[in-house]
């Protein structure tokens, strides 16, 4: 069974700053990758997709690695700011039982101080 | 931009209660899903539906719960008989090519059952 683990469980720096958030997972048969970004109380919203294929993805101030083999991804944000200020959630599209769901991480809460 | 929508945003039900949760997929889309929060944990997956079917499902899906796309648009999913550990938040999502493409997720319906 597919597990999604995500460290750290919250963290807190001052704008500005660069930043990394890790994900790991243990069963490597998977189709892609998913960076979702979750506000409180609200829906999620996909930020980066990376194909199993991929080594990387960017956009804007965000980019994406993963390392199939080794079973990790990381979403790093540059120059952060308040309004990066939410939960960020990786998820992987599981192919081991040849269906198509996402397995989530537990998230990573992130808040920029201004 | 093309969005999932979902209705109600927010539903109150006594334990015992059926409900219809309301999900209107982004309208090329052809894959389907459900998935759900409970508070304080990770987003889990339902069920998925493709070609006026279901294609996957998981434990948690049990034989309270259905789902159905009763008009070409709508999407939707009925949990028959309402437990008090049903009370989450409940995320339609789409996409237009499973296995490939980005899952599209709504906003959500937070459902409380008393």
């Amino acid at each position: 069974k597919q597990e999604v683990t995500q460290i750290p469980a919250a963290l807190s720096v001052p704008e500005g700053e660069n930043l990394v958030l890790n994900c790991s997972f243990t069963d490597s048969a998977i189709y892609n990758l998913q960076w979702f970004r979750q506000d409180p109380g609200k829906g999620l919203t996909s930020l980066l997709l990376i194909q199993s294929s991929q080594r990387e993805q960017t956009s804007g101030r965000l980019n994406a690695s993963l390392d199939k083999s080794s079973g990790r991804s990381t979403l790093y944000i540059a120059a952060s700011q308040p309004g990066d200020s939410a939960t960020y959630l990786c998820a992987v599209l599981y192919s081991g039982a040849g269906s198509y769901q996402l397995t989530f991480g537990k998230g990573t809460k992130l808040s920029v101080i201004p | 931009e093309p969005e999932v929508t979902q209705t109600p945003s927010h539903q109150v039900t006594q334990m015992g209660q059926e409900v219809i949760l309301r999900c209107v997929p982004i309208s090329n889309h052809l894959y389907f899903y459900w998935y759900r929060q409970i508070l304080g944990q990770k987003v889990e997956f339902l069920v998925s539906f493709y070609n006026n079917e279901i294609s996957e499902k998981s434990e948690i899906f049990d034989d309270q719960f259905s789902v159905e796309r009763p008009d070409g648009s709508n999407f939707t999913l009925k949990i028959r008989s309402t437990k008090l550990e049903d009370s989450a938040m409940y995320f339609c999502a789409s996409t237009v090519e499973a296995g490939v493409e980005t899952q599209y997720f709504g906003p959500g319906t937070r459902l409380l059952v008393l």
